[in-house]
């Protein structure tokens, strides 16, 4: 069975500049939620899909956004892209409509780096 | 909001010493915690997941225990190995979304 997957694995950009990242979760998974990662903030919560619907949605700015298609494939975009963006992006997938309460399983991660 | 703390920061020990990570939070009403680990530069893998009703939970050489009331769990990994060394991190669910701890960076020495 293939794992979550995340594409593409590596991305660097320049400020000002806008970029979407993308997860494919395990088949028949319907929850999708995404996580930044840096060595100064760890892991902090983007935001949760299910079934196409953002279910809950943490404190980034607006310039974070995300969306879930009709096959649970998600995409995160960031728009006007700052230097503070440089992380480890994360994308997680569970069979749960809460996936803050069932196991979550992970992608590699997409690393993004803007210069 | 939740915090979540894991101390120490980095840990090392020779193969075959039994680990000890600990976990503390500040909010009690919780959903579950669960544990994960994470190799460098990959995604996290789940190692266990305890609901708020549990004290326990058990898989192979790993147990973690969770005090709902102290805000601590502890996450017992018996007789490590070099395969063991990698990043762990506990989580908590609660308010909808899962809060992480920073990690304990773990080295096992041959």
């Amino acid at each position: 069975k293939a794992g979550v997957t995340q594409t593409p694995r590596y991305l660097i950009k320049t400020r000002g500049q806008q970029v979407t990242l993308s997860c494919s979760p395990i088949s028949g998974h319907r929850s999708v939620s995404w996580y930044q990662q840096t060595p100064g903030q760890g892991l902090q919560f983007l935001f949760e899909y299910f079934s196409e619907t953002q279910r809950n949605k943490g404190n980034f700015p607006g310039r974070f956004s995300g969306r879930q298609f009709s096959n649970s494939r998600s995409e995160m975009n960031v728009s006007t892209l700052e230097l503070g963006d440089s992380a480890l992006y994360l994308c997680a997938s569970s069979r749960e409509v809460s996936s803050y309460n069932s196991p979550l399983h992970f992608g590699n991660g997409t690393r993004l780096t803007v210069t | 909001k939740q915090e979540v703390t894991q101390i120490p920061a980095a840990l090392s020990v020779p193969e075959g010493e039994n680990l000890v990570l600990n976990c503390s939070f500040t909010d009690s009403a919780i959903y579950n915690l669960q544990w994960f680990r994470q190799d460098p530069g990959k995604g996290l893998t789940s190692l266990l997941l305890i609901q708020s009703s549990q004290r326990e939970q058990t898989s192979g050489r790993l147990n973690a225990s969770l005090d709902k009331s102290s805000g601590r769990s502890t996450l017992y990994i018996a007789a490590s190995q070099p395969g063991d060394s990698a990043t762990y991190l506990c989580a908590v669910g609660n308010d909808y979304k899962l809060s992480f701890g920073a990690g304990t960076t773990v080295t096992v020495r041959a």
